[in-house]
C-alpha cells in the first residue's frame, strides 16, 4: 500500500496570499496517478485537480498542480475566503487508492 | 451530468447488517465505475471499494475485506454495498463516487453509526 503524507497539516494565511501544498508518495507514483480534491465542512469532496497538474472542470485557475515522482504540490495563488477547506492528494497508481491526511486550510 | 444519491444509511449495532444503495440520474450510468469512499467523523478519507461497469469488484481488503460486498443493477441505475459483521471502526459517511479515471463526481454521503 502506498502511503501519501502530506504537510502542513494546517495552512494560515491571509486573502491574497499564495498557498503551497504539499504531498509525498511512499513510492513513485506515475504523473497521470495523483489527484487532488477539496473538502468544504459539511460538504462532499470535489476533484479539483487530476493526473497531477490538470484542473477538473469549472476549477479557476488560481488552483494548480505540479510534481512528479514521490513529490507533488498543489498552489493555490491567490486566496479567496471560499478557498477555506481541506485538501487531499490521492494516488491511482494500484490498488488500493489511498488519500493523504489532509491540509486545512484556513484564510 | 450525472448525479448520484446515497440512501441506506443508519444506526446498527455491531456485528450487525446494513446495505448502502447508490442511485444514479443519467441512463448511460452503466457505463461507468462507481467506488465507495468512507470518512470516519472529524477523519480522512478512505476508498473502500470500486465496481466495473461490468460488474468485476475490488475492495480494500485490509479494511472490509470478506465483510463487504458491492454490486450493481445498471437497470436500475443503482450500485449496492453491502455491509456485514460490521464494528464501531465502520462508522462512518459513506460516498459514493463516479470513476473517471478519478474521484470525479461525488454523492452527499449518507452516514452509517455502529453503536450498541
Amino acid at each position: 500500500e502506498i502511503v501519501m503524507t502530506q504537510s502542513p497539516a494546517t495552512l494560515s494565511l491571509s486573502p491574497g496570499e499564495r498557498a503551497t501544498l504539499s504531498c509525498r508518495a511512499s513510492q513513485r507514483v506515475c504523473s497521470t496517478c495523483l489527484a487532488w480534491y477539496q473538502q468544504k465542512p459539511g460538504q462532499a469532496p470535489r476533484l479539483l485537480i487530476y493526473a497531477a497538474s490538470t484542473r477538473a472542470t469549472g476549477i479557476p485557475p488560481r488552483f494548480s498542480g505540479s510534481g512528479s515522482g514521490t513529490d507533488f504540490t498543489l498552489t493555490i495563488s491567490s486566496l479567496q475566503s471560499e478557498d477555506s477547506a481541506v485538501y487531499y492528494c490521492q494516488h491511482n497508481e494500484g490498488w488500493p487508492w489511498t488519500f493523504g491526511q489532509g491540509t486545512k486550510v484556513e484564510i | 451530468q450525472v448525479e448520484l444519491v446515497e440512501s441506506g444509511g443508519g444506526g446498527v449495532q455491531p456485528g450487525g447488517s446494513l446495505r448502502l444503495s447508490c442511485a444514479g440520474s443519467r441512463i448511460s450510468f452503466g457505463t461507468f465505475g462507481i467506488h465507495w469512499v468512507r470518512q470516519a467523523p472529524g477523519k480522512g478519507l478512505e476508498w473502500v471499494s470500486f465496481i466495473r461497469p461490468e460488474g468485476t469488484t475490488l475492495y480494500h481488503e485490509d479494511s472490509v475485506g470478506g465483510r463487504f460486498t458491492v454490486s450493481r443493477d445498471n437497470s436500475k441505475n443503482t450500485v449496492y454495498l453491502q455491509m456485514n459483521s460490521l464494528t464501531d471502526e465502520d462508522t462512518a459517511m459513506y460516498y459514493c463516487v463516479k470513476d473517471n479515471p478519478v474521484l470525479e463526481i461525488w454523492g452527499q454521503g449518507t452516514m452509517v453509526t455502529v453503536s450498541s
